[in-house]
């Protein structure tokens, strides 16, 4: 099994809709959990973390995290055009808080 | 706050020559990383440089490597470069401490011809 996965993809939504992407990964010891985002030509960006189980909101953004289950997904509500990137799952291997390991990415469309 | 900068954004090299590539992190952060990015393969993890020490490693052959000064500005070098070396090489910088995110540069763009 790879360390960390995204496998549904690309992923195209009607403008005003919920996206949803999802990301499993591999080290039960993983404490923190990062989404980026990264638009076509364009360095990576930071646009959410989760620590604890559950669920953390940031605007139109939610991060869901279960660690059980080993599984963090992200929510985009109302999503918009200006949303088409590509998501990017990384996870820390325990104890290696800087060494991040990236999923492969899922390619969002918004279609106007 | 000044972001985390790059240099050079773009080097078209051919087989078998070194490049040097550079990042300044943003202040007060002392841990950089490096990332390689290709279509095929991701984003995938260099080595990372915390203050002055590598402190991880990636999975690449000794001819990557790289260094970190005394400022927290950090240099990668590549030797004997090869077409597979073509990639989006991206630097990181994060505070290094606990549950921190990292932030990247704009990258450098390497086409190895």
């Amino acid at each position: 099994q790879k360390e960390v996965e995204q496998n549904s993809g690309p992923l195209s939504v009607p403008e005003g809709a919920i996206a949803s992407l999802n990301c499993t990964y591999s080290d039960r010891g993983s404490q923190s959990f990062f989404w980026y985002r990264q638009y076509s030509g364009k360095s990576p960006e930071l646009i959410m973390f989760i620590y604890s189980n559950g669920d953390k909101e940031d605007g139109r953004f939610t991060a869901q995290l279960n660690k059980a289950s080993q599984y963090v997904s992200l929510l985009i509500r109302d999503s918009q055009p200006s949303d088409s990137a590509t998501y990017l799952c990384a996870v820390p291997p325990t104890g290696a808080n800087s060494k991040l390991t990236f999923g492969k990415g899922i390619t969002l469309s918004v279609r106007p | 706050k000044a972001g985390v900068t790059q240099t050079p954004r773009y080097l078209i090299k051919t087989r078998g020559q070194q490049v040097t590539l550079s990042c300044s992190p943003i202040s007060g952060h002392r841990s950089v990383s490096w990332y390689q990015q290709t279509p095929g393969q991701g984003l995938q993890f260099l080595f990372e440089y915390f203050s002055e020490t590598q402190r991880n490693k990636g999975n690449f052959p000794g001819r990557f490597s790289g260094r970190q000064f005394s400022n927290s500005r950090s240099e990668m070098n590549v030797s004997t470069l090869e077409l597979g070396d073509s990639a989006l090489y991206l630097c990181a910088s994060s505070a290094g401490q606990g549950r921190v995110g990292a932030f990247f540069g704009q990258g450098t763009r390497l086409t190895v011809v």
